[in-house]
């Protein structure tokens, strides 16, 4: 595709449920990110995949947290037990080798709101 | 970890005026990118910058590596450039970008 699709735009879910969100990336690009934009924290890192390589783990926030990323293309993150503090903007990024230096092109995100 | 400071944290302009908005960042970095974030909250790459000077049309920016900052330059303001601008960095740790907190710009008609 032309750009970083997501998918729902807008996802509300009642507290204690489980969420999956879709990413799709540019299509070639090898490297995949998660981030997270909420008011209290700002734009944070959450989750980066690169080619065949074991991911980067180290902004999940907690273990309810989780992603895949299938056939080296579209990724899902997964919350299970959603808390209300998980309400967010959740953003995907793809990068073309995931070399640190690759410029990072940001999808239209999903809105989560834990009620 | 590596620290990302932006300012001013807000900015209103009349049309037509000019502005600078600052990043400051605490360590050397090999990525440095400015988004702005539109009001449908969509982040739009505006420059690629881990050092020099560029431009693209009424924006520009530098980045002085050595002195760990980068300015975004708007000139001719536009109701259109209203939003928030992020400055985010990436360093040898992978791929992460590290975002600072945004300057958020309102430009008055």
């Amino acid at each position: 595709g032309a750009g970083v699709s997501q998918s729902p735009s807008n996802k509300v879910t009642e507290k204690g449920k489980d969420v999956e969100l879709r990413c799709d990336p540019i299509s070639g690009h090898t490297a995949l990110y998660w981030y997270r934009q909420s008011l209290g924290q700002g734009l944070e890192f959450l989750i980066y995949f690169q080619g065949n390589s074991a991911p980067d783990k180290s902004g999940l926030p907690s273990d309810r947290f989780s992603a895949e990323r299938t056939g080296g293309s579209v990724s899902t993150l997964t919350i299970q037990r959603t808390q209300q503090e998980d309400s967010a903007v959740y953003l995907c990024a793809s990068s073309s080798t995931g070399h640190p230096t690759d410029t990072q092109y940001f999808g239209p995100g999903t809105r989560l709101t834990v009620l | 970890g590596i620290q990302v400071e932006q300012s001013p944290p807000d900015l209103i302009l009349q049309e037509g005026a000019n502005s600078t908005l600052r990043c400051n960042f605490s360590d050397s970095v090999n990525n440095l990118q400015w988004f702005h974030q539109n009001p449908w909250g969509q982040l739009i790459n505006l420059f690629y910058i881990p050092s020099g000077t560029k431009q693209n049309g009424r924006l520009s920016a530098t980045t002085v590596a050595t002195e760990r900052y980068s300015l975004l330059y708007i000139s001719s303001s536009q109701t259109t450039d209203s939003g928030v601008y992020f400055c985010a960095v990436g360093y040898n740790q992978g791929g992460k970008l590290i975002f600072g907190q945004g300057t958020e710009l309102s430009v008055k008609p």
